[in-house]
């Protein structure tokens, strides 16, 4: 069965390390996104992409990045990891938006914590 | 930006009907309306969409009135394992910057 799949589950850092989430999707989707979630704030988004070399900035950008060199990976980089993105990270995968209409397939989510 | 207002939270009885209703008075004629559910440690589920009237499936139903400024998700005889965070999207197709999540509505089933 097609899937999405993220990797670390859960990841403990320092502060100032890098630190790089991946996610995986095996249904050819060509959107492919990444939510944090944190107590209060509910999803918010951080970096999507509509295809490969494609990126762009959600609401909540800052301190991360993003790359697209194949269809089914996303990987979500933290340049030099701070305590604030101590958060749960998801990320999720739609078909081209048209057809998906909103619709988002999500990952089990990634854990960061930074101390 | 169409936003939505949910309800923090609600409490329901296990066999009753559940309705959560999402306030979206900024909808735009191209926008629909999705419902996600997310249970603890784990991503939201796509459960339903619609984009007027009445749409049905297998786990709720969905009313939209005439002038779309709000939906209603109803969850037909709830039980202890629909207690979970209930996510009302508005989503213009266009523009992935709208698949913004609000706080949800933290449903609780009590026995």
């Amino acid at each position: 069965d097609a899937e999405i799949t993220q990797s670390p589950r859960h990841k403990i850092t320092e502060t100032g390390r890098q630190v790089t989430l991946a996610c995986h999707q095996t249904w050819n989707h060509n959107n492919m996104f990444w939510y944090r979630q944190d107590l209060g704030h509910g999803l918010r988004l951080i970096h999507y992409s509509y295809g490969v070399q494609d990126t762009n900035k959600g609401e909540v950008s800052d301190g991360y990045s993003v790359s697209r060199s194949n269809t089914e990976d996303l990987p979500l980089t933290l340049e030099s990891a701070a305590s604030s993105q101590t958060s749960v990270y998801f990320c999720a995968s739609s078909e081209s938006t048209a057809r998906s209409k909103g619709v988002l397939f999500f990952g089990e989510g990634s854990r960061l914590t930074v101390l | 930006l169409a936003k939505t207002t949910q309800p923090i939270s609600m409490d329901s009885y296990e066999g009753q009907e559940v309705n959560i209703t999402c306030s979206h008075n900024n909808i735009a004629t191209n926008d629909y309306i999705t419902w996600y559910q997310q249970f603890p440690s784990q991503g939201p589920r796509f459960i339903i969409q619609g984009y007027k009237t009445k749409v049905t499936n297998e786990v709720a139903s969905l009313f939209i009135p005439a002038d779309r400024k709000s939906s209603t998700l109803s969850l037909p005889r709830v039980s202890l394992s629909d207690t979970a965070v209930y996510y009302c999207l508005v989503v213009d197709t266009g523009s992935a910057r709208q698949l913004t999540f609000g706080s949800g509505t933290q449903l609780t089933v009590l026995p």
